[in-house]
């Protein structure tokens, strides 16, 4: 399980807290990503940063918010204003370059909102 | 922006049968189409990629196919075995710089023994 570990594996969260998921790539890829995966829905983009202290909003970047102030991290955090965060979410790099398309995914990190 | 949908969203099928897997995608920029695999519980995986300056690829059972002007793409997977169970999502994006990829929904195949 080298290249992308998140933790942690399982999270609970009480409604109205805010929780965040780690994210660390031992690869040296320039860029991160941030999905979702709900059941029927696929794999939903929520933040992609391709350089440090720079991030770009997805598809769904509403009640999440991220940081990148380390190459190797990019931490994710699931705020109060995130209406329905149960979700599976899944982190991911890619290098530049010709590469840039292939990504490498982590484990994931499944959140359940009592 | 892209968009891309796929189908079936569930396939079944009989060890030894073949399976396809079909996307559809609405930017005529698209050149990049790969196929990512998901096991449960496991995180993807890419399996297979193709780029437009191509038609097939393949690699042992399976293999990829487009169809730029249709803007539709397909994994073919064949001799099928249970441990082709999971769940399969296409995706597409443009290659020239950096571009996100865009993915489908997802297809989750059954190969029962």
């Amino acid at each position: 399980d080298g290249g992308i570990t998140q933790s942690p594996k399982y999270l609970f969260r009480k409604e109205g807290q805010n929780v965040t998921l780690s994210c660390e790539q031992n690869l040296n890829h320039d860029a991160m990503y941030w999905y979702r995966q709900d059941p029927g829905q696929g794999l939903r983009l929520i933040y992609y940063s391709q350089i440090v202290n720079d991030f770009q909003k997805g598809d769904i970047a509403e009640g999440y918010s991220v940081s990148r102030e380390k190459k190797e991290s990019f931490p994710l955090t699931v705020t109060s204003a995130q209406k329905n965060p149960t979700a599976f979410y899944l982190c991911a790099s890619t290098p530049m370059g010709s590469g840039a398309n292939v990504l490498t995914f982590g484990a994931g990190s499944r959140l359940t909102v009592l | 922006g892209e968009n891309v949908e796929q189908h079936p969203s569930t396939l079944s099928v009989q060890e030894g049968d073949s399976a396809v897997i079909k996307c559809t995608y609405s930017d005529s920029a698209s050149n990049y189409f790969p196929w990512y695999k998901q096991e449960l519980g496991k995180r993807p995986q890419l399996i297979i990629d193709i780029r437009s300056n191509v038609g097939e690829k393949k690699d042992q059972r399976i293999a990829v196919t487009l169809n730029k002007t249709a803007k539709h793409f397909s994994l073919h997977i064949t001799e099928t075995q249970p441990e082709d169970s999971a769940v399969y999502f296409c995706a597409a994006s443009r290659t020239t710089g950096f571009q996100k990829l865009v993915f489908g929904t997802g297809t989750r195949l059954l190969v029962s023994p």
